[in-house]
């Protein structure tokens, strides 16, 4: 059974850093693309990054770029994203999510649960 | 960047109803146009990807169509646990995720 598990989330003060963990577990972590996506609250979607198997490439939204990083270990087969620079638009519950298959144009087939992240003062 | 929009943005409907949603494009984005569920609290839920693909174990009353820059997503006969906000993504460029469709019970 896939499982997607995040931690890390909380409240930190605008400025600030946090890293946030995906221990994902079921599937052959290595072989697959994962992303984040985030949701603030009561608001849609918005895809916030995307890692191939390898960890060789990386993706960003516009509005997380040159502040966000995403990372993985594949022996470990965990997902990070490391979020500097936070402001209070960051504030929302992040999803590690996993593609379908191994393509680019794949959906998101498994999610995890999320964590909340509050950027405030 | 592709713009994804969707609606109606809220929709009334009663338990049987036929329901309908739809997703514009910005651009043609060919078939690569997926649909999710998702309830207060919880993660989304995968229900149609390539446009018209049905996600193993979600029920046949749900169904995709459209290609290019118009899709839709139909409920054939809404039942209780249908209830729920439905989102279009596009997996053609950056993953791109429409406003969402809130259904609500009439």
């Amino acid at each position: 059974e896939v499982q997607l598990v995040e931690s890390g989330g909380g409240l930190v003060q605008p400025g600030g850093s946090l890293r946030l963990s995906c221990a994902a577990s079921g599937f052959t972590f290595s072989s697959y693309s994962m992303s984040w996506v985030r949701q603030a609250p009561g608001k849609g979607l918005e895809w916030v990054s995307s890692i191939s198997g390898s960890g060789g490439s990386t993706y960003y939204a516009d509005s997380v770029k040159g502040r966000f990083t995403i990372s993985r270990d594949n022996s470990k087969n965990t997902l990070y994203l490391q979020m500097n620079s936070l402001r209070a638009e960051d504030t929302a519950v992040y999803y590690c999510a996993k593609r379908m298959r191994t393509t680019s144009y794949d959906p998101f087939d498994y999610w995890g649960q999320g964590t909340l992240v509050t950027v405030s003062s | 960047d592709i713009q994804m929009t969707q609606s109606p943005s809220f929709l009334s409907a009663s338990v049987g109803d036929r329901v309908t949603i739809t997703c514009r494009a910005s651009q043609s984005i060919s078939r690569y146009l997926n649909w999710y569920q998702q309830k207060p609290g919880k993660a989304p839920k995968l229900l149609i990807y390539a446009a018209s693909s049905l996600q193993s174990g979600v029920p046949s009353r749900f169904s995709g169509s459209g290609s290019g820059t118009d899709f839709t997503l139909t409920i054939s006969s809404l039942q209780p646990e249908d209830f729920a906000t439905y989102y279009c993504q596009e997996s053609y460029s950056t993953l791109t995720f429409g406003g969402g469709t809130k259904v609500e019970i009439k």
